[in-house]
């Protein structure tokens, strides 16, 4: 396992632009998981997919907000009209649900939203 | 509604210290699962444990072990003989069958520094 990998590791960009952010998780990981943590706060949950399907959005996740995994392979997320409040660090995590429920945790993109 | 507090945000230890991390949950489910997770600082979370709601068996990994009390909805963590790699934020979390397990609800936090 390569481990699950992000990119960008950093975006700054200014107030009103468009972002987006991908996440390649473990290879035949079936779960995809989206994260935002704060500054000293735990990750909370954005939205997650079961394969190519996504289940499930928080009330957290604004209509700027949109999550895609094609494939069910890597997965994307979009903010548009970016507002100083998105700047975070984003997560993805994946799971291999049904055989270990446990997240393995990419190293996140850190958003600065000028 | 579920919530996971850790009440300690920052601790410091000298190295060879143990260490304890308290963490406190509340949950309306019976079934549910609690983690600990360890956040170095290079930002990747690494998961440390999972623990099922019915078994309050203690357990130890080498200097690492949890207390889990349901009594008292605490899962604490401890670090024996602390080393300077040990230094990181550490996660308590919580999901919950109701949620089919989907979503992990995590503590704030405590960040340990152990000092040579």
């Amino acid at each position: 396992d390569t481990g699950v990998s992000q990119d960008p590791r950093h975006k700054i960009t200014k107030r009103g632009q468009n972002v987006t952010f991908r996440c390649d998780p473990i290879s035949e990981h079936n779960r995809l998981y989206w994260y935002r943590q704060t500054l000293g706060q735990g990750p909370e949950f954005l939205t997650y997919f079961q394969n190519e399907a996504q289940l499930e959005k928080s009330r957290l996740l604004s209509d700027r907000f949109s999550a895609e995994r094609p494939k069910g392979s890597f997965s994307t997320l979009e903010i548009q009209r970016t507002e100083q409040g998105d700047s975070a660090m984003y997560l993805c995590a994946s799971e291999d649900r049904g055989r270990s429920e446990k997240l393995f945790f990419g190293s996140g993109t850190q958003l600065s939203v000028l | 509604a579920q919530k996971v507090t850790q009440a300690q945000t920052e601790i410091s230890v000298v190295e060879k210290e143990d260490v304890t991390l308290d963490c406190v949950y509340e949950t309306r489910d019976t079934t549910y699962y609690l983690f600990w997770y360890k956040q170095p600082p290079s930002g990747e979370l690494v998961f440390l444990i999972r623990r099922n709601s019915f078994d309050e068996q203690n357990e130890i990994s080498g200097r690492y072990s949890w207390n889990f009390q349901k009594s008292t909805s605490s899962f604490n963590f401890t670090i024996t003989a602390s080393q300077v790699v040990d230094s990181a934020v550490y996660f308590c979390a919580l999901s919950e069958e109701k949620t089919s397990y989907d979503k992990v609800i995590f503590g704030p936090g405590t960040s340990l520094s152990v000092i040579p």
